[in-house]
């Protein structure tokens, strides 16, 4: 699998739009983007996942650059509950069911 | 739905003693997980199982760990002895495909403790 660059830590005010960055240069062309969240003490929780094209979901949005080489994970009103480490993770074709988490970045929304 | 189970929630136990992690994955999915999560390693995949059958154990950490599934609606991860470095947390999730475009959904965890 492709590794992910993502910052350690980030802050966020409450109300606010949070984006998350994470950078996979060396994805390949079938390898999609996932992203997860983990809020202490529970298990990993699915965000949302994309290719090529933008999506929408009803948790958050994902933006991939054109040449697939960076993301950007948006939650556009961020609240206390999104506190958590969020995980960007780049995930091989069918076949290859492995997902592997890095040290993610630990987000906190401040009231 | 009521997601993927995990027993017991926490277990202390002391070194030497065997312990056994339980879980029921979510109906209908064919592939079960095994992770486990320390502060220095962060969390790593142990083991999975495609219909009841292991296809990948590479992550296990040695003999002492083994993984079973007897049936699509439970597994077993037993430690036999254990031993204080084996103190983590372990997830199961479970998966309906193994394709890129599926998700796959955790339990809350099991936090074993070994004395």
């Amino acid at each position: 699998d492709a590794k992910t660059t993502q910052p350690t830590s980030m802050d966020c005010a409450e109300g606010r739009a949070a984006n998350l960055p994470c950078n996979h240069s060396t994805i390949s062309g079938n390898e999609y983007v996932y992203w997860y969240r983990q809020i202490h003490s529970q298990g990993p929780q699915y965000i949302i996942h994309g290719l090529k094209n933008n999506e929408t979901n009803e948790m958050a949005s994902l933006i991939i650059t054109e040449d697939r080489k960076s993301s950007t994970l948006i939650l556009p009103h961020a609240t206390l509950r999104d506190t958590a480490v969020y995980y960007c993770i780049v995930r091989g074709n069918f076949g290859n069911e492995k997902l592997t988490f890095g040290t993610g970045t630990r987000l906190t929304i401040i009231p | 739905d009521a997601g993927v189970i995990q027993s017991p929630r926490h277990e202390v136990t002391e070194m030497g003693q065997e312990v056994t992690l339980r879980c029921k994955p979510i109906s209908g999915h064919d592939y079960l997980f095994w992770y486990r999560q320390t502060m220095m390693r962060g969390l790593e995949l142990l083991i999975y199982f495609n219909n009841n059958v292991p296809i990948d154990d590479s992550g296990m950490p040695e003999d002492r760990f083994s993984a079973k599934m007897p049936n699509a609606s439970f597994s077993t991860l037993k430690i036999q002895p254990s031993e204080p470095r084996d103190s983590a947390v372990y997830f199961c999730a479970s998966s309906r495909l193994a394709h890129s475009t599926d998700t796959q959904y955790f339990g809350p965890g099991t936090r074993l403790t070994v004395l």
